[in-house]
């Protein structure tokens, strides 16, 4: 199956930094990515749509300014989450749909990153 | 948008006994329905998934049914194993490409 990869897969860092979370199509080309949150024992929750080339879509509640978010070739995105703070602690996971393929609704998905923010 | 429940939230059976969990949808709109089995810390794995022209789908012993009058979709687990103990999620898309809407998780566990 494809793969998509995230960098780095876990990340402390302090209140009030930027952290930087990278999202790579190995095997295909990705125009659209997603990302999502998920909190502990909770479900995923979208954050944004990643487009290449223009500017991203967010969902509602989602500060763009804080989550940074560029998807500068067709197999990077990368989401930065910028003064974080406790609260921003979560696990975040990439996806991308593969197109061309029988099953061309199937997202992949990358192996999350876990961000703790002290 | 769309708005995707699941039910049950944890669901706990005995091995070898069969597991069902049910989702709802909202937007008639929406027309591919997975579900993914995630473990703890760990990606989303898609175990089965079905559109909406198609009515049930069946990969050894995990099913799928759609209803799509009723806007509701069952994931069947058959002779469970202690491997099949996860969190599941139901998801609604409306096509290709697009974005999932995830249900909130169902918390399966199997005891041997």
């Amino acid at each position: 199956g494809a793969v998509v990869s995230q960098h780095p897969s876990w990340v402390i860092c302090k209140s009030g930094t930027s952290v930087k979370i990278e999202c790579r199509s190995l095997d295909f080309q990705a125009t659209t990515m997603f990302w999502y949150r998920q909190f502990p024992k909770q479900s995923l929750m979208l954050m944004a749509t990643s487009n290449e080339g223009s500017k991203a879509t967010y969902e509602q509640g989602v500060e763009k300014d804080k989550f940074l978010i560029n998807h500068a070739s067709l197999t990077l995105s990368t989401l930065t989450v910028t003064s974080a703070h406790p609260e921003d602690s979560s696990f975040y996971i990439c996806s991308a749909p593969r197109p061309g393929r029988a099953k061309y609704n199937e997202q992949f998905f990358g192996p999350g990153t876990r961000l703790t923010v002290l | 948008g769309e708005n995707v429940e699941q039910h049950p939230s944890t669901l706990s059976v005995q091995e070898g006994d069969s597991a069902v969990i049910k989702c709802t949808y909202s937007d008639s709109a929406s027309n591919y329905f997975p579900w993914y089995k995630q473990e703890l810390g760990k990606r989303p794995q898609l175990i089965i998934d079905i559109r909406s022209n198609v009515g049930e789908k069946k990969d050894q012993r995990i099913a799928v049914t759609l209803n799509k009058t009723a806007k509701h979709f069952s994931l069947h687990i058959t002779e469970t194993q202690p491997e099949d103990s996860a969190v599941y999620f139901c998801a609604a898309s409306t096509g290709a490409g697009n974005m999932l809407t995830f249900g909130g998780g169902t918390r399966l566990m199997v005891k041997p």
